[in-house]
This record gives C-alpha cells, sequence and structure tokens, in this order.
C-alpha cells in the first residue's frame, strides 16, 4: 500500500538556520503530495503541494519539489523563524478512486530558538 | 476557512462509555474524513464519507462507527471507549481542485481522554 517516511525528529535550529525535513513516498501510480504544518494546539494547515513530477510547490518561503526518480518531496527554507516552529506533516494522496484520501508521514517537530 | 467546527473541543469519558463527536461543515462538501492523531504515528484515517449515508473505513476502524444522514454533519462514535483511544481527533473535508487533485482541510481537533 501507499506509505510516507519523514526524517525522524525533532530537529532543533537557530533562527536564520537553513531547514531541511526529508519525505519519501511509496506509492502506485501518480499520487499528489503535501505538506502540511501544525503550530500548538491547532489542526493542520496546507502548507504547499504538488501534482506532478518536477512540479515545486511554495509557500511562507518554503519550498518543495517532487522529485518522482527518488520518489522524495522534501521541506526546505533558506532561513527559518522562530515562528516557524511547528510540527510538519508530509502527505500524498494517490488519485484516482481514492476518494481524496491522505496517507500521512509521522510529523517532524521543528523548534527554532533565538 | 472551510468552514469546519468539531464539537467538543474537549471531552474526559470512562472506560466503557459510548462517546460520538461530532463534525459540521457549512460549505456542502461530499467528502468528509475523520482521522485521530498520536505520537509517532502522524495521523491515521479511521472512517470516510463520499456522500450522505455513504461511509468506508479506514485503516484504524476497529472500535469506532459513522454516520452521516445529511451532508454538513459528520458523526464518529466509540461503541465502548477504552484506553487506547485516547487521541486527538481530527475532521476534515476535500476540494476537488482545477488541476485534478484534492486538497484537504482540517477542523480544529477534539482531545478525548478515556480514563
Amino acid at each position: 500500500g501507499d506509505s510516507v517516511t519523514q526524517m525522524e525528529g525533532p530537529v532543533t535550529l537557530s533562527e536564520e538556520a537553513f531547514l531541511t525535513i526529508n519525505c519519501t513516498y511509496t506509492a502506485t501510480g501518480y499520487p499528489s503530495l503535501f505538506w502540511y504544518v501544525q503550530y500548538p494546539g491547532e489542526g493542520l494547515q496546507l502548507l504547499l503541494k504538488a501534482t506532478k513530477a518536477d512540479d515545486k510547490g511554495s509557500n511562507k518561503g518554503f519550498e518543495a519539489t517532487y522529485r518522482k526518480e527518488t520518489t522524495s518531496f522534501h521541506l526546505e527554507k533558506g532561513s527559518v523563524q522562530v515562528s516557524d516552529s511547528a510540527v510538519y506533516f508530509c502527505a500524498l494522496n494517490a488519485g484516482g478512486t481514492s476518494y481524496g484520501k491522505l496517507t500521512f508521514g509521522q510529523g517532524t517537530i521543528l523548534t527554532v530558538h533565538p | 476557512d472551510a468552514g469546519i467546527t468539531q464539537s467538543p473541543r474537549h471531552k474526559v469519558t470512562e472506560t466503557g462509555t459510548p462517546v460520538t463527536l461530532r463534525c459540521h461543515q457549512t460549505e456542502n462538501h461530499r467528502y468528509m474524513y475523520w482521522y485521530r492523531q498520536d505520537p509517532g504515528h502522524g495521523l491515521r484515517l479511521i472512517h470516510y464519507s463520499y456522500g450522505v449515508k455513504d461511509t468506508d473505513k479506514g485503516e484504524v476502524s476497529d472500535g469506532y462507527s459513522v454516520s452521516r444522514s445529511k451532508t454538513e454533519d459528520f458523526l464518529l462514535t466509540l461503541e465502548s471507549a477504552t484506553s487506547s483511544q485516547t487521541s486527538v481527533y481530527f475532521c476534515a473535508i476535500s476540494l476537488f481542485m482545477k488541476g485534478q487533485e484534492y486538497e484537504q482541510y482540517f477542523g480544529p481537533g477534539t482531545r478525548l481522554t478515556v480514563t
């Protein structure tokens, strides 16, 4: 079945550091890929997405590129802020008759210190 | 904002008691979902609905049932709560986008503790 694997956390960075959170997936067909962010005490918010190979999703300074050859969708940000401290989830939708269901990775906790 | 509310937001209940969580949406979305969130597991799908009275199981459906008698409400019931069902429960809806992909939007969550 479909699966998503994220790098183990937690990740702790200083403000203005470069961020990478790795995400790899296993899926049949051509999935859509997503990153969601969860701030403390809140629900998940869609951060960015990519729907086909070589697409780059971007939002709020975060970027991720859909790499079909390596089945990856790594999240990057050039300069993190304290306000980026949150839990980040990689997810995929298999498309087709999947009724929009998402398969999530286990989440990566990011803490950014001043 | 996809207009999703969940009730209650917090609940403490005893083992063996029935519990019903409610998800309400205001924008007539067809697809709705219930997930649970546990440390180390991310979010796991419990049940989903693709229309009124049309529901199906997700990967962790044992011990849970759902009902959808009208478009705006999707109910999750724990028939006899157990401590392993202590979790945070999220409801979500899907929007079908122009690029032929789905985007999911989530409610604020319900924190359930079973003692």
